[in-house]
């Protein structure tokens, strides 16, 4: 079964670095998305993208944080001035038709900065 | 403001019990998911309802959608050790914005 996959699965990064988080989504889904989950919390919606753009957002995605899709297959998260309070898990997940299809969720990437 | 709240958010039963975890939404959603997440893994699906009364079942699990009173359920019918796990229900609140808003999770413990 086709899977989203994430690389790294853990990065530590110096407090003020910048770090870019990757996915592979699946390969026939067009809306990609971006979660973040701090240990023992709550998954929190960071971002979406169709058709090349953002096309929703949420508060804790603020101008230090960016998305792109570089090629046709990958999709990256970049944060580009850490801070401790971005320690999480992040998950990249994907979906082929929006919101009447489940969303299918990568492993994460944990990040932990220092 | 979409809200999602789940309960219980902890759950500890025997096995071959049946169980019943809550997730209640405060603005209007048509659509309500429920994934399944083990510990240091990621989300699985397990169910995407779409529309008023909506009822899906696998195995041991059956989750139902009542708009009207926004609520969805997640049944557990003679549970079993494998089943420990968390469970999140998430909504969508619609008009455009398809980014999914979580419960915060109902940890379940399922002990022989």
């Amino acid at each position: 079964e086709p899977e989203v996959t994430q690389t790294p699965s853990h990065q530590v990064t110096q407090m003020g670095q910048e770090v870019i988080l990757r996915c592979v989504p699946i390969s026939n889904h067009l809306y990609f998305y971006w979660y973040r989950q701090i240990l023992g919390q709550k998954v929190e919606f960071l971002v979406s993208f169709y058709n090349n753009e953002i096309s929703e957002k949420s508060e804790i995605f603020d101008d230090q944080f960016s998305v792109e899709r570089p090629d046709g297959s990958n999709f990256t998260l970049k944060i580009r001035s850490t801070k401790l309070e971005d320690s999480a898990m992040y998950f990249c997940a994907s979906s082929r038709q929006g919101t009447i299809e489940p969303q299918h969720f990568g492993d994460g990437t944990r990040l932990s900065i220092l | 403001e979409l809200k999602v709240e789940q309960n219980p958010l902890f759950l500890s039963m025997q096995e071959g019990k049946n169980y019943t975890i809550y997730c209640n939404y405060s603005t209007t959603s048509d659509r309500l998911y429920w994934y399944r997440q083990d510990p240091g893994k990621s989300l699985e699906s397990l169910f995407v309802l779409l529309s008023n009364g909506a009822v899906k079942q696998e195995g041991r699990l059956m989750a139902s959608l009542d708009t009207k009173a926004r609520l969805s359920t997640l049944h557990i019918t003679a549970a079993v050790h494998d089943l420990s796990a968390t469970y999140f229900c998430a909504a969508y609140s619609g008009g455009g914005a398809d980014g999914l808003t979580f419960g915060k999770g109902t940890h379940l413990i399922i002990q022989p």
